[in-house]
């Protein structure tokens, strides 16, 4: 069974702090991994999306890696922004079911 | 072009009622899938179509859990006899073709069973 984790739950940084969000994962079978943004109230914002092949991905400010063999994923946010501000998570998907797995989320306060 | 959405966006039922919870996906999205996200957690699968196929149900909790999908597109999530465990929100998400697709959500029902 699939199992995602997200260390630590929560984390603060001044603005402009470039940053690194962990994930993990014990199943190393995975098809994908999407990281996604959720702002209190709101449902899940898809940030990126890296195929089981793909080593890393890059949209703005955000880049996101991927090592399938040791099972870790990161979520590198640059030059953080107040408005960066929000629960950050992570799901494989493993595709035998097609469901995605999640971990909890890292929320994220960034500080003027 | 419009996203996935969902309808209502809050409910309010009372122990024992029955709910249903409509999700409107992305036009043409085949793959369709349903989450529930409890309070301070990550959303836990609950089922998921291929156009009006249920290949997955898996992740449904109990047998009061009914999810449909019948002409492949609009599906409705329904909870009958709810239960002060079933408050959640519940997420819809959509792909274009194949389930390992990237998946869009939608804003989410938040249910409250009193």
């Amino acid at each position: 069974k699939q199992e995602v984790t997200q260390i630590p739950a929560a984390l603060s940084v001044p603005e402009g702090e470039n940053l690194v969000l962990n994930c993990s994962f014990t199943d190393s079978a995975i098809y994908n991994l999407q990281w996604f943004r959720q702002d209190p109230g709101k449902g899940l914002t898809s940030l990126l999306l890296i195929q089981s092949s793909q080593r890393e991905q890059t949209s703005g400010r955000l880049n996101a890696s991927l090592d399938k063999s040791s099972g870790r994923s990161t979520l590198y946010i640059a030059a953080s922004q107040p408005g960066d501000s929000a629960t950050y998570l992570c799901a494989a998907n493993t595709g035998a079911n097609s469901k995605l797995t999640f971990g909890k989320g890292i929320t994220l306060s960034v500080r003027p | 072009g419009a996203g996935v959405s969902q309808s209502p966006r809050y409910k309010v039922a009372k122990r024992g009622q029955d709910v249903a919870l409509r999700c409107d996906p992305i036009s043409g999205h085949v793959s369709l899938f349903w989450y529930q996200q409890a309070l301070g957690q990550g959303p836990e699968f609950l089922t998921y179509f291929q156009n009006e196929a249920q290949l997955d149900k898996s992740g449904l909790p109990s047998d009061r859990f009914f999810a449909e999908r019948p002409e492949g597109s609009v599906s409705t999530l329904k909870i009958q006899r709810t239960q002060q465990e079933d408050s959640a929100v519940y997420l819809c998400a959509s792909s274009s073709r194949t389930s390992w697709d990237e998946q869009f959500f939608g804003p989410g029902t938040r249910l409250t069973v009193l």
